[in-house]
């Protein structure tokens, strides 16, 4: 069955500083696509980045990168310099196959202070 | 287009009544998924349609919960009686065949149960 693992419940951190969110997950497939999400503050979900299972290269976006490992079955999300508007709940999200259900975990806020 | 649109957004009804919550996806999209977001559960997904098929409705945390998808841009998701532990925000989304593409949210209902 699958499964994601948020530990990080909440981060408080004040600007400039850098901040990695963790997510692990679970599956028995080995074709999978891991997500993630911003719910800011006004609620809705923003999509931010995908990454499917046979590629494990890193990326990066402006102050965004993401860290994918299937050693470890980690997909984690580093902000880099945050900034007040990264304020948010971050969601990993995990789906397999052909486009089945998509699993979310947990959440972990993230509050940036001036 | 307009993006997966929810109504009502916001829903406050006493105990005991009838809820529907509806939703109109994306257009082209052959997927819909029903999410319920609560501070203690965080997003539990509650049932997802194929073509308007249910395909597993496992998340539907029992009877009083019930939902249909008439057809390809429409779908509703019915709680009956309602109770105050129903109190969360909704959310309806979308997305094509494919397992890398992502999920697009609608705006999510808030119902509150009195």
């Amino acid at each position: 069955a699958q499964k994601v693992t948020q530990a990080q419940t909440e981060i408080s951190v004040v600007e400039k500083e850098d901040v990695t969110l963790d997510c692990v997950y679970e599956t028995r497939d080995t074709t999978y696509y891991l997500f993630w999400y911003k719910q800011p503050p006004s609620g809705e979900l923003v999509f931010l980045i995908r990454r499917n299972s046979f590629d494990e290269q890193n990326e990066i976006s402006g102050r965004y990168s993401w860290n994918f490992q299937k050693s470890t079955s980690s997909f984690n999300f580093t902000i880099t310099a945050s900034q007040v508007v990264d304020s948010a709940v971050y969601f990993c999200a995990l789906s397999e196959g052909m486009g089945d259900k998509l699993i979310f975990g947990t959440g972990t806020r993230l509050q940036v202070f001036p | 287009d307009a993006g997966v649109i929810q109504s009502p957004r916001h829903e406050v009804t006493e105990m005991g009544q009838e809820v529907t919550l509806r939703c109109k996806p994306i257009s082209g999209h052959d997927y819909l998924f029903w999410y319920r977001q609560t501070m203690m559960r965080g997003l539990e997904l509650l049932i997802y349609f194929n073509n308007n098929v249910p395909i597993d409705d496992s998340g539907m945390p029992e009877d009083r919960f019930s939902a249909k998808m008439p057809n390809a841009s429409f779908s509703t998701l019915k709680i009956q009686p309602s109770e105050p532990r129903d109190s969360a925000v909704y959310f309806c989304a979308s997305r094509t065949t494919g397992g890398d593409t992502e999920a697009f949210f609608g705006q999510g209902t808030r119902l509150t149960v009195v």
